[in-house]
């Protein structure tokens, strides 16, 4: 069984600081992780994924991620918030082969805040 | 546009009525999800179609629901004597094909369907 837990429900920072969005999850075959933003009365959009390649996956809009196996994590960045980026982001694990059919198993999702 | 579209976007419905969603995915797509998410919590998986076949289903996918993907196109998901307990959105994803079964392969989500139970 596969599983994401993702630390801090709202997460809050002024326009320019670092964004860190925490993510952990666990599983019993190595996994792929995702990093999806979902926008109000939109659609989730991919922001980067982790297939197994190198450990640190740059994504769109200035965002990545650092997979870490001893940690089990793969923690969310950017280096200076935009107000743009305010939305809800998940992180989610899926596996390769057997019956996961490539099926994504979410974190309770992280909503971002971005003062000015 | 030619992402995923989904129809209807919002949906009122009583106690006991049926429903049903429908969800065209990207052309290519041979694969296509169904998700489920509640107010405060990540989608949840709820069955798997690849091509018509509908392959997985999750345990939370109730006699009361069933989907169809007739032909490998779009996909119909209905919902039986609905349940306030039904009240949620509905997410469609499809993707491209991949080598075997692997979770590879990006998944292109739809703005959903709302669905309110009253």
């Amino acid at each position: 069984a596969q599983s994401v837990t993702q630390l801090g429900s709202h997460v809050s920072v002024s326009e320019g600081a670092l964004v860190l969005l925490r993510c952990n999850y666990s599983s019993s075959v190595p996994p792929y992780l995702f990093w999806y933003v979902q926008y109000p009365n939109q659609g989730l959009q991919l922001l980067l994924k982790y297939t197994s390649a190198a450990t640190l996956v740059k994504g769109i809009n200035g965002f990545e991620a650092e997979f870490k196996k001893s940690e089990t994590s793969f923690h969310l960045t950017k280096p200076s918030a935009h107000m743009s980026d305010a939305a809800e982001y998940f992180c989610a694990v899926s596996s390769a082969g057997g019956t996961s059919y490539g099926k994504l198993t979410f974190g309770q999702g992280t909503i971002l805040t971005v003062h000015p | 546009d030619t992402g995923v579209s989904q129809n209807p976007r919002h949906k009122i419905t009583k106690r006991g009525q049926n429903v049903t969603f429908r969800c065209d995915p990207i052309s290519e797509h041979n694969r296509l999800y169904w998700y489920r998410q509640t107010l405060g919590q990540g989608p949840e998986f709820l069955t798997y179609f690849q091509n018509e076949a509908q392959l997985e289903k999750s345990r939370l996918l109730s006699d009361r629901f069933s989907a169809e993907r007739p032909k490998g196109s779009f996909s119909t998901l209905e919902i039986q004597r609905t349940e306030q307990g039904d009240s949620a959105m509905y997410l469609c994803a499809s993707s491209p094909p991949g080598p075997g079964t692997s979770g590879l392969s990006e998944q292109y989500f739809g703005p959903g369907t709302r669905l309110t139970v009253t």
